[in-house]
Parts: C-alpha cells; sequence; structure tokens
C-alpha cells in the first residue's frame, strides 16, 4: 500500500533558525495536506498542494511538491516559539477519499 | 459553524471492557473519519464513513467498530479492551460529495486510557 515517509521524526533549533520537514511518497500523489498539531492539540489543516513543482506560502512558512508528485516540504524561516508542535503532511492519490499521514516531525524551538 | 465536537474527552477502562465514542461533524459534512493516534505509530486511519456506509476502511481488528447516523454522526465501538488500545482516538470530518478529497477537519479528540 501506499507509505509516506517523513524526516526528521524530532527537530530542535533555537528561536531564529529556520527549520525543513521533507515528506516522500512510495507513490506518485495527486495531492498533498500539511497539518500542524500543537503539543495536547489536534492537527488542523494548513495547506493543500496540487500542481506539479508548485510553491506556496504562507507568511514565514514555504510549501513545496516536487515535480514528480512523490515530495513535499514545509519550511519555516527565523521560527518562533508559536511554530512549536508537530507537522504532518498527508498524501492523496487519485480516487482515494483518505489521505496517507506521515508520522510527522515534532519541532521544539528553545529561547 | 460549529466545529467537530467529540465525546467524552477522557475515559478510563480496564481491559475486558467495551467502549463507545461519539462524533459530531462539522453541520453540512457527510464524511466522517476515524484516526488512531499514538506516541509510537503516529496517525493511524482507523474507518470512514459517508451517507451511513463504511466506505473505507484501515488495518485493525474486528474489535474495532463504527457506525454513521442519518444526521451524519458517527460512534465508533472498541470492544475487549487491551493495553495497547491507550490512544488518543480523533474524529475528522471532511465535505466530500462525488468523490475526491478534501480538508480533513479534527476535533479534539477522546483520550482512551486502559489500564
Amino acid at each position: 500500500g501506499q507509505q509516506v515517509m517523513q524526516i526528521p521524526q524530532y527537530q530542535h533549533v533555537q528561536e531564529g533558525e529556520d527549520f525543513t520537514t521533507y515528506c516522500n511518497s512510495s507513490t506518485t500523489l495527486s495531492n498533498i495536506q500539511w497539518y500542524k498539531q500543537r503539543p495536547g492539540g489536534h492537527p488542523v489543516f494548513l495547506i493543500q498542494l496540487v500542481k506539479s513543482g508548485e510553491v506556496k506560502k504562507q507568511k514565514r512558512l514555504t510549501f513545496q511538491f516536487g515535480e514528480a508528485k512523490k515530495n513535499s516540504s514545509l519550511h519555516i524561516t527565523a521560527t518562533q516559539t508559536t511554530d512549536v508542535g508537530t507537522y504532518f503532511c498527508a498524501g492523496l492519490t487519485g480516487g482515494s477519499y483518505i489521505p496517507t499521514f506521515g508520522r510527522g516531525t515534532s519541532l521544539i524551538v528553545h529561547p | 459553524k460549529a466545529g467537530v465536537t467529540q465525546t467524552p474527552r477522557y475515559l478510563i477502562k480496564t481491559r475486558g471492557q467495551q467502549v463507545t465514542l461519539s462524533c459530531s461533524p462539522i453541520s453540512g459534512h457527510r464524511s466522517v473519519s476515524w484516526y488512531q493516534q499514538t506516541p509510537g505509530q503516529g496517525l493511524q486511519f482507523l474507518f470512514e464513513y459517508f451517507s451511513e456506509t463504511q466506505r473505507n476502511k484501515g488495518n485493525f481488528p474486528g474489535r474495532f467498530s463504527g457506525r454513521q447516523f442519518s444526521n451524519s454522526r458517527s460512534e465508533m465501538n472498541v470492544s475487549t479492551l487491551e493495553l495497547g488500545d491507550s490512544a488518543l482516538y480523533l474524529c475528522a470530518s471532511s465535505l466530500v460529495s462525488s468523490g475526491g478529497a478534501d480538508t480533513q477537519y479534527f476535533g479534539p479528540g477522546t483520550r482512551l486510557t486502559v489500564l
């Protein structure tokens, strides 16, 4: 079945440093979604990427979808303590209703 | 619109018991999915219901079951609880009509502890 691998599992950064998490799928995806889960909270939708090579920005967050539509990344510039949480990617294949979630990357920001 | 609600928020059971969790989706959302989240396994898909029918199923034993009512509210049941069933159970609703995936809106979850 489809697998979505996400690395790294954990990332410690000093406040102000950049952060990137990577997501790789074993199969070509129709689209990919990103979610953020704060400690003690539930996953919250951030964005969806659909087109090959697509790049989207949300303030300090930059999301990319690979040309082959098998990988994606989330980059945060100048992290803040409010960025703390676990970031999940979730990939969908054509005709699938349910995304396959990666294991997530937990971001820890040290002030 | 009100978000996805789940009850109860916390639950403590003992091995061998059964439990029923409830989820009310966002108004107008017809798809309800259930996930199990544990520190070791991450977010694992249990099943998805659409228009009262189970449309997708994850790789969980038959002790895990669910259903959806005509108002789209959903319940999941776990019978013969095991220690390993301790987890956060998340419900997510989405606005899926004729097909294709849409954003999953998660509820706050039910924290189940099995002693």
